[in-house]
Order: C-alpha cells, then structure tokens, then sequence
C-alpha cells in the first residue's frame, strides 16, 4: 500500500482566509482523490486530480472554492477558499493502489473555521 | 476532539463477541466493494475488500458478504478487540474509480 501525508494536519483559520492542504506519497501514482468528511459524517468525493490535467470535480463542488494542484505524480494541493464555518471539516487525499484496486487515504487535515 | 462518528449509528459488542456491520449500497453497476476502518484522528484503513464476482470473501477476523440481489453488504469481525472500536464504512466502486461511501458505523466494544 501507498504510504501518503498530508499537511497540515490541523488548523484553525479565521472567514474569508484560504487554506492550502498538502499531500504526498511515496509512489507515482496516477490518480489522486480529495475528500471531505464534515462532522460526524461519511466521506463525499470532493473531486479526482490527474497529472498534467485539470481535476474534475463533483457535483456540488467548484474549481473556485476549491481549486486544486497536480504537478506531479507524487503530490497534489487542495485549497478550500473563502473560509466560513460551514467548510470546517476532515479533508483527505487518497490514491489508488498499484495493485488493488482499493484506495488509500492520508492522514487527514482537520480544519476549523472561526 | 474528534467528532468522527459522532452522529452516525452505534453498534455495541462485548468483548470477545462477533460484530455483524451492515451496508446497503446503491448503484446495481458497482463491481467492487471495500470496508474501511477509521478510528479517532485517522484516515480510513483498508479491512477487506471484494469483487461483484463473489459473495464471501475472508480475511483475518474479518468476513465480508455480498449479495448483489439486495444490493446488500456486510461486515463481520470474529472475536471483537477492543481495538476494533472504531468507526465502519463500507464503499463501492462503479465505473471512473470512483469509491461512494456509505454512512458508516461505529463500533463500540464493552469490555
């Protein structure tokens, strides 16, 4: 399995302020996942980011409250923009395994907006 | 503190006792199903996994059934620890690589 990090792992932001979450992993991989988990909830598919591509996001989620970065095959950047209290959530990053098809999830970053 | 399975059902097992988790899934086109445990200030961690092709698949302490005329899934854990309070989601896959999660559960063992 893909060993993956995420920074940070927790923060506390102010409204209207940005938040930019980090992600690594120690393989190439070719598809990389964002989540959100909001309190006492299940995991929603926030969008798929792909190398040398734009992501594509879900339904209900958009580019400019979440843009988000794929340079390379082992990193990938999620900003979740405009911060209200209403985006303080669990957000993680997962890949696909080189040989299941499971994914694997990071750590998560917990984020609380005042 | 962490709020991970705060709203979600609560299934309570005494120690040493088997746990039954149960999943209903949605999409009749899902082919492959994974079972997640996420315990307090973690991400989801691989249990078990299976194919639309079969419908029992075990692991170590853990079974996992599927039946696909109910859209159906299920979780068991033999000889529940009380490392196994967490909380449960199963997840399935349809076409895209997409994983759809389902509402979870969490498990709470008595010693």
């Amino acid at each position: 399995s893909a060993v993956i990090s995420q920074k940070p792992s927790r923060d506390i932001c102010q409204r209207g302020t940005s938040l930019t979450i980090q992600c690594q992993v120690d393989s190439q991989v070719t598809m990389m996942f964002w989540y959100r988990q909001q309190p006492g909830q299940s995991l929603t598919l926030i969008a798929t980011a792909n190398q040398g591509s734009e992501a594509t996001y879900e339904s209900g989620f958009v580019i400019d409250k979440f843009p988000i970065s794929r340079p390379n095959l082992t990193f990938s950047t999620l900003t979740v923009s405009n911060l209200s209290p209403e985006d303080s959530s669990i957000y993680l990053c997962s890949v696909d395994g080189t040989v299941q098809e499971t994914q694997y999830f990071g750590p998560g970053t917990r984020l609380l907006v005042l | 503190g962490e709020s991970v399975g705060l709203h979600l059902p609560t299934l309570s097992v005494q120690e040493g006792d088997n746990s039954i988790i149960n999943c209903a899934y949605s999409n009749s086109a899902s082919d492959y199903f994974i079972w997640y445990k996420q315990e307090s200030g973690k991400g989801p961690q691989f249990i078990i996994d299976i194919r639309s092709n079969m419908d029992k698949r075990q692991g170590q302490r853990v079974t996992v059934l599927l039946n696909k005329t109910v859209k159906h899934l299920s979780l068991q854990i033999a000889a529940t620890q009380p490392g196994d309070s967490a909380v449960y989601f199963c997840a399935e896959k349809a076409a895209g690589n997409k994983l759809t999660f389902g509402g979870g559960t969490r498990v709470l063992v008595k010693p």
